[in-house]
């Protein structure tokens, strides 16, 4: 099993909805979360770092379950400049390795 | 965040022959990486480049393959030796940030170096 696993889609949907992906971890002692955006033939850019508490940026929700070891983002009203894939990563700082990346889900927003 | 700038953004090389990708950073950073990322694979950690020291190399991937250099805190090389097709894939450079919060970091990516081996 892997470390970091997520849903690879593609997940399309039409423009203005709302789309929930997953991200589940094995390492129980992980300290931080994050959802990375990767565009085709980009490096991938931090798209928001997901705390305990669960935090929002405009149309994005990010939410972090440590009891069940998942992670979620929300996006709301979709738009077409959404369309990438949507890595999350997980920081194993007390490990010698430090970050570890999902495989990606692709979403493509549809007009 | 970090503005890294990677070079060469690509090449096509020949088989058995060598590359040394060059990361600069315009801030010192403790914690510089190579990531590998293989087409519509995800991200895997090569190695974390250490000032003064040797690097550290994960499972799978060895010094001799993938030697790295990290001289100062602002940059950094990964050289892919003895080149195979089997190497063609996308080299980032990455970096660690503090963002404030005392136990969180963030990591950013320079553009990525995309190599295809012939």
């Amino acid at each position: 099993r892997k470390e970091v696993e997520q849903d690879p889609g593609p997940f399309n949907v039409p423009e203005g909805a709302t789309v929930a992906f997953n991200c589940t971890y094995s390492n129980s002692a992980s300290q931080s979360f994050f959802w990375y955006r990767q565009d085709c033939r980009k490096e991938p850019k931090l798209l928001m770092s997901v705390y305990s508490s669960g935090n929002e940026d405009g149309r994005f929700t990010a939410q972090l379950n440590r009891a069940s070891q998942y992670i979620s983002l929300l996006i709301r009203d979709s738009k077409l400049s959404d369309s990438a894939t949507y890595l999350c990563a997980v920081n194993r700082r007390n490990y010698g390795q430090n970050f570890v990346f999902g495989p990606g889900t692709r979403l493509s927003v549809l007009p | 965040s970090a503005v890294i700038s990677q070079k060469p953004s690509r090449d096509i090389c020949q088989r058995g022959t060598s590359l040394t990708i060059q990361c600069q950073v315009d801030s010192q950073v403790t914690m510089m990486f190579w990531y590998r990322q293989q087409p519509g694979q995800s991200l895997t950690l090569i190695a974390t480049a250490n000032q003064g020291s040797e690097a550290t190399y994960e499972s799978g991937f060895v010094i001799d393959k993938f030697p790295i250099s990290r001289p100062n805190l602002t940059f950094s090389t990964l050289t892919v030796s003895n080149m195979s097709p089997e190497d063609s894939s996308i080299y980032l450079c990455s970096v660690e940030l503090w963002t404030g919060n005392v136990v969180n970091t963030e990591a950013f990516f320079g553009q990525g170096t995309r190599l295809t081996v012939v």
